[in-house]
């Protein structure tokens, strides 16, 4: 079966500073790998997916993420912070061997300071 | 994209009672998807709604417990029945478009006092 890991609950970062918010993932089969974001009080948007193709994935807001088969990682980036990126982030995983269901990791709560 | 509209928004119900949670999508979808979440919380799926048949429940989750209805391609329900402090969650409804993303709706917060 499918499982994600982001081993950070918490990231702080200065505005105007590269962030990095990491995530890696087990399957048996090949990753469907997505990126989401939550906003305080509101519902998970979209951010970015790695299907197939390119490992250097760009998604909304500035956000790419870089996907690495032999780390098993799928880690998201930022050049440069904004406070408005304050946020809790969760990777998730689709098993193409496991049908449709997509696994969520714990989530990284992101804090950019001013 | 596929937007995803829930009611109600919010509610505080008493123990015992039942709920149901409604989700709109805003075009045809095949994969729809009911999560619920802990605040702050990583996403447990309850089940996937399959229209014209039964939902398929993830473990731990059963029917009797959270009926789901899928009449059509735009629309379904959640019931969460004889509620209990246990069952305050927020609960999200989604859809799965063809090119593998997922989209959520805004979420129904539920507090069972």
């Amino acid at each position: 079966a499918q499982s994600v890991a982001q081993p950070e609950d918490q990231v702080n970062v200065a505005e105007g500073n590269p962030l990095t918010v990491k995530c890696t993932y087990s399957v048996s089969g090949n990753p469907y790998l997505f990126w989401y974001v939550q906003y305080p009080n509101r519902g998970l948007q979209f951010l970015l997916k790695y299907i197939t193709g390119d490992n250097l994935v760009k998604g909304s807001y500035g956000f790419e993420a870089e996907f690495n088969k032999s780390q098993t990682s799928f880690h998201l980036k930022k050049p440069s912070a904004l406070v408005s990126d304050s946020a809790l982030y969760f990777c998730a995983v689709r098993d193409d061997n496991y049908g449709q269901n997509f696994v969520f990791g714990p989530g990284t709560r992101l804090s950019v300071l001013p | 994209s596929a937007v995803i509209s829930q009611k109600p928004s919010r509610d505080i119900c008493q123990r015992g009672t039942s709920l149901t949670i409604q989700c709109q999508v805003d075009s045809q979808v095949t994969m729809m998807f009911w999560y619920r979440q802990q605040p702050g919380q990583s996403l447990t799926l309850i089940a996937t709604a399959n229209q014209g048949s039964e939902a398929t429940y993830e473990s731990g989750f059963v029917i009797d417990k959270f009926p789901i209805s899928r009449p059509n391609l735009t629309f379904s329900t959640l019931t969460v029945s004889n509620m209990s402090p246990e069952d305050s969650s927020i609960y999200l409804c989604s859809v799965m478009t063809g090119n593998h993303e997922q989209f959520f709706g805004p979420g129904t917060r539920l507090t069972v006092l």
